[in-house]
């Protein structure tokens, strides 16, 4: 079956814009989760959503939103871009509860110039 | 912070089992260990999983000790291909997050 599709792969932009990034789970997962990964900082969780429900939130600005929808796709979007926020952003889905393990996805890669 | 403690590095010779430990001494008893690596630039790939006893699947074993306190992750037959950094997370149900250490970076040498 399909794995976790994350769109786009590679993202260029500046500083002071927004962006949006965009999360399909798996067939039939609910939970997806977002990370951001940089080489300073290593994984770091932004948050959790399920059945369109922000369930957990990391210690990230406000600048950093998502949502999920009905077919729970999820989105992503940080405003107000900085030369830090650079990073690879990552997407996982999952079955409900603790026994079941996340499935990533490739990632997106932005870059803010 | 990371409820888990990994060496920084390992080597392995291909062909060998490869064996990962991980420390997670303040581990609760509702509390899952995971494995997951990650090959340069690809996302986490999971592993395996364990609550109390021993787990193997296609891709590897997880020892658990009986304490709970650590447990080892063993590639049985290690290929070049295993070449990747391996984080050791704990996370119990009520928590929607994985918090991840530096892992474990484990290179498969010829």
């Amino acid at each position: 079956k399909a794995g976790v599709t994350q769109t786009p792969r590679y993202l260029i932009k500046t500083r002071g814009q927004q962006v949006t990034l965009s999360c399909s789970p798996i067939s039939g997962h609910r939970s997806v989760s977002w990370y951001q990964q940089t080489p300073g900082q290593g994984l770091q969780f932004l948050f959790e959503y399920f059945s369109e429900t922000q369930r957990n939130k990391g210690n990230f600005p406000g600048r950093f939103s998502g949502r999920q929808f009905s077919n729970s796709r999820s989105e992503m979007n940080v405003s107000t871009l900085e030369l830090g926020d650079s990073a690879l952003y990552l997407c996982a889905s999952s079955l409900v509860g603790v026994q079941y393990g996340y499935t990533f996805g490739s990632g997106t890669r932005l870059t803010v110039v | 912070d990371a409820k888990t403690t990994q060496p920084t590095s390992m080597d392995c010779a291909e062909g060998r089992a490869a064996n990962l430990p991980c420390n997670h001494s303040t581990i609760s008893g509702n509390e899952y260990v995971y494995w997951y690596r990650q090959i340069h630039s690809q996302g986490p790939q999971y592993i395996i999983h364990g609550l109390k006893n021993n787990e193997t699947n296609e891709m590897a074993s997880l020892i658990i000790t009986e304490d709970r306190k650590s447990s080892t992750l063993i590639l049985p037959h290690a290929t070049l291909r295993d070449t990747a950094v391996y984080y050791c997370i704990v996370r119990e149900d009520s928590n929607y997050q994985l918090i991840w250490g530096a892992g474990t970076k484990l290179i498969i040498k010829p």
